[in-house]
């Protein structure tokens, strides 16, 4: 149980692009998820929060115009890259949780703007 | 304040070798969960354990052990007999209650390489 999906898996854009990725938790319902972004060779970090039906929760630094987060329903959150530049090139990881503190991760999703 | 430090940035070993993985974690709340997760290749984070700041015990599953020290906030990671399929970037995790649990603060992480 608790399997979190993304898709696409990889995906190229050009620059100037945006590009849309999708978190779908598949056998329960999400109230919270969470959006990472990992650089080569170097940690998660946090990109943001969000629970269903309210605004995402941006970390400092987080551009909220261009990492635009929608989590409409208790199964699906989508984090749209608008107008990707190739320093947003990286591996985007999401994850779920219901009401407890753990959090189940999707397979992540790399991006390569050119 | 959360803070997660792997000191060890890529550590090699050959096979059969055992090998610990060092995790120490700075938070001033008495309600967290600390987390040790395998990255292999593919990018995918494999959860290895949880374990919560009351519970102090060691654990043991097969090849894989865990030492929690509250007292030196430490939580290191042993790998016994390593083997070539144990070679992946190992994250250490912390999470705990005043951020409401939303907030999962990760190290920098320790690349393994087990060579045959």
């Amino acid at each position: 149980g608790a399997v979190v999906s993304q898709h696409p898996s990889w995906v190229i854009c050009k620059s100037g692009t945006s590009v849309k990725i999708e978190c779908r938790s598949l056998d329960f319902q999400a109230t919270t998820m969470f959006w990472y972004r990992q650089f080569p060779k170097q940690s998660l970090m946090l990109m943001a929060t969000s629970n269903e039906g309210s605004k995402a929760t941006y970390e400092q630094g987080v551009e909220k115009d261009k990492f635009l987060i929608n989590h409409a329903s208790l199964t699906l959150s989508t984090l749209t890259v608008t107008s990707a530049h190739p320093e947003d090139s990286s591996f985007y990881i999401c994850s779920a949780r219901w009401d407890t503190y753990e959090q189940y991760f999707g397979p992540g999703t790399r991006l390569t703007v050119t | 304040a959360q803070k997660v430090t792997q000191a060890q940035t890529e550590i090699s070993v050959v096979e059969k070798e055992d090998v610990t993985l060092d995790c120490v974690y700075e938070t001033r709340d008495t309600t967290y969960y600390l987390f040790w997760y395998k990255q292999p290749p593919s990018g995918e984070l494999v959860f290895l354990i949880r374990r919560n700041s009351f519970d102090e015990q060691n654990e043991i599953s097969g090849r894989y052990s865990w030492n929690f020290q509250k007292s030196t906030s430490s939580f290191n990671f042993t790998i016994t007999a390593s083997q070539v399929v144990d070679s992946a970037v190992y994250f250490c995790a912390l999470i705990q209650r005043n951020t409401g649990f939303q907030k999962l603060v990760f190290g920098t992480g320790t690349r393994l390489l087990v060579s045959p």
